[in-house]
Order: C-alpha cells, then structure tokens, then sequence
C-alpha cells in the first residue's frame, strides 16, 4: 500500500544553518505532496505541497520538489531560525475524499 | 479566519468510560477527519466523513465509533475507553470539490489520557 517515510529526528541546529529533511514515498500512480508543520501546542498547518512530478513547492523560505524518479520529496531551508523549531510531517494524497497518509514526523531543534 | 475548534486540549478519563471528542469547524467543509498522532507512527486516520450521517472507517477504527448529525460538528466517541487509547487526538476539515487537492485544516488537538 501506499506510504510515507521520513527521517528520524530529533534534528538539532544552530540559528542560521541549512536544513534537509528527507522523505520518500511508495505509491501508485502520481499521488500529491504535501509538508505540514506543528508549532509547539497547536494542530498541524500546512507548509507546502506539489501535485506533479518536478513541482517544487515553497513558503515562509522552506522548498521541498517532487522527485518522481527518486520518489523523494526533500524539505529544506537555506537558514533555519529558533521559530522554525517545530514537527514536521511528510504527507501524500491517497484515494479520494482528500485523504492523507503522513509520516512519523521529524523533530527540528533551532538554538540560537 | 478558518477554524477548527475541538472540546477540550486536555482529559483525563479512566478506564471502561465513554468518551466523546467534539469537533466544530466554522467553514462550511463537506469533509472532516478525526486521527490520532502518537509518537514515531505519525497521524493515523481513525475515521472521517464526507457528508451528514456519512461516515468512512478510517486506518484504525477499532474501538472507536463517529457521530455526525451537523456539518458543522463531528464527534468521536470511545466506547469503552482503554488505556491503549491514550494518545494526541487531532480533527480536520476540509472542502470536497471534485478534481482538486483540497487542503486540511486542523484543530489544536485533544491530549486523552485513560488510567
């Protein structure tokens, strides 16, 4: 079935280093992409997403591009700041009904 | 502003009470979901619905059962809670148009906890 895997955290680092968050997918067909991100204390909101294979979706300086080849779909930030510290979940579209399947979640850590 | 508002962030309940989650969104969504995130396993779908009185089994509903009389409002409900169940219990909703990725909005999240 389809699923998602994503790096195991806690990734920890200083304010202003660069950061990758790996994720890969198994599906069939061309599911959607998506990045969601939890604040401390707060439900999830969305970061990002792709819905075809070379998208490359961004916000608030975060990008992360659909790699069909690879099945990959890679967060990253060029420099991370302490309001960044959060969880972040890997995400695909699977089946109708807008249903999702996350990953595990990986844990960012930003020090000042 | 969009908003998913759920019951309580924090309960306590012991083990074999019925335990209703309530969930309220102010969107006019067609679709709402209920999960729950536990450590290293991410969200798991536990139910969702599409409609008024419609509902979908979602990835893990054993021991749990929904309740939708307004679109507005969805409820999930432990029949007989255990302490398996203890977790961070997190609702969604979301439009339904047909041919479109439809973002899910999600509520704060209800921390149960079942001694």
């Amino acid at each position: 079935g389809n699923s998602v895997t994503q790096m195991e955290g806690p990734v920890t680092l200083s304010e202003e280093a660069f950061l990758t968050i790996n994720c890969t997918y198994t599906a069939t067909g061309y599911p959607s992409l998506f990045w969601y991100v939890q604040y401390p204390g707060e439900g999830l909101q969305l970061l990002l997403k792709a819905t075809k294979a070379d998208d490359k979706g961004s916000n608030k300086g975060f990008e992360a591009t659909y790699r069909k080849e690879t099945t990959s779909f890679h967060l990253e930030k060029g420099s991370v700041q302490v309001s960044d510290s959060a969880v972040y979940f890997c995400a695909l579209f699977s089946g109708g009904y807008n249903k999702l399947i996350f990953g595990a979640g990986t844990r960012l850590a930003v020090h000042p | 502003d969009v908003k998913v508002t759920q019951s309580s962030r924090y309960l306590v309940k012991r083990t074999g009470e019925k335990v209703f989650l309530e969930c309220v969104q102010d969107m006019d969504h067609e679709n709402m979901f209920w999960y729950r995130q536990d450590p290293g396993l991410g969200l798991r779908l536990i139910y969702f619905s599409y409609d008024v009185k419609m509902k979908e089994k979602g990835d893990i509903p054993e021991g749990y059962s929904v309740s939708r009389e307004k679109k507005e409002r969805f409820s999930l409900i432990l029949e007989s809670a255990s302490t398996n169940q203890t977790s961070m219990y997190l609702c969604a909703s979301s439009f339904f148009r047909q041919g479109k990725i439809n973002e899910q909005f999600f509520g704060p999240g209800t921390r149960l906890t079942v001694l």
